[in-house]
């Protein structure tokens, strides 16, 4: 099962920050936070993955709490090709590292 | 293209029949990874290879679905006697060796069971 709790969906408007939270209260000292998503008909994209610390990439920005228990990613201005589902996913970097998807939250981007 | 490709995109199939899918990974990437994904659902892991050696198999790889990746370059998934619940999006995935590479997947192929 996954170890991650997403909102179902979210709305955003174009050109604003998107913020997507994600909870990985169970999350173990050896587990980075991973971000991907899925754009319709396509295979998960990568976006970004941090340990402890803040991480920001050309695509998004990766806020990690202290205690590691939640997590938020934030597309700084949303663009309609930015509607997608996006996974947040706990994995440790030991064996196969297989990804562990849950349900992800669906963001729609509005003009 | 340098991604990962798939073949086919799409495979309309009748109950009972065999169907077999093929993956080429990013040139040089070792690992090479089999999801399976329905509709609404997030993509569920399948089978896992390092090089030609299938590492991890999940509980979701009936005995009916064979992958293989016999020189450690493309891979191929079969599936015999498909039912309907076999009906799904079928992604690969590839990545580097190392303890913290992404997987980089391609666009899948989508089976129908009729």
């Amino acid at each position: 099962d996954a170890k991650t709790t997403q909102p179902t969906s979210m709305d955003c408007a174009e050109g604003r920050a998107a913020n997507l939270p994600c909870n990985h209260s169970t999350i173990s000292g050896n587990e980075y936070v991973y971000w991907y998503r899925q754009i319709h008909s396509q295979g998960p994209q990568y976006i970004i993955h941090g340990l402890k610390n803040n991480e920001t990439n050309e695509m998004a920005s990766l806020i990690i709490t202290e205690d590691r228990k939640s997590s938020t990613l934030i597309l700084p201005h949303a663009t309609l090709r930015d509607t997608a589902v996006y996974y947040c996913i706990v994995r440790t970097i030991q064996g196969a590292q297989k990804l562990v998807f849950g349900q992800g939250t669906r963001l729609t981007i509005n003009p | 293209d340098t991604g990962v490709s798939q073949d086919p995109r799409h495979k309309i199939t009748k109950r009972g029949q065999n169907v077999t899918f093929r993956c080429d990974p990013i040139s040089e990437h070792n690992r090479l990874y089999w999801y399976r994904q329905t509709l609404g659902q997030g993509p569920e892991f399948l089978t896992y290879f390092q090089n030609e050696a299938q590492l991890e198999k999940s509980r979701l790889l009936s005995d009916r679905f064979s992958a293989e990746r016999p020189k450690g370059s493309f891979s191929t998934l079969e599936i015999q006697r498909t039912e309907q619940g076999d009906s799904a999006m079928y992604l690969c995935a590839s990545s580097p060796r190392g303890p913290n590479y992404e997987q980089y997947f391609g666009p899948g192929t989508r089976l129908t069971v009729t």
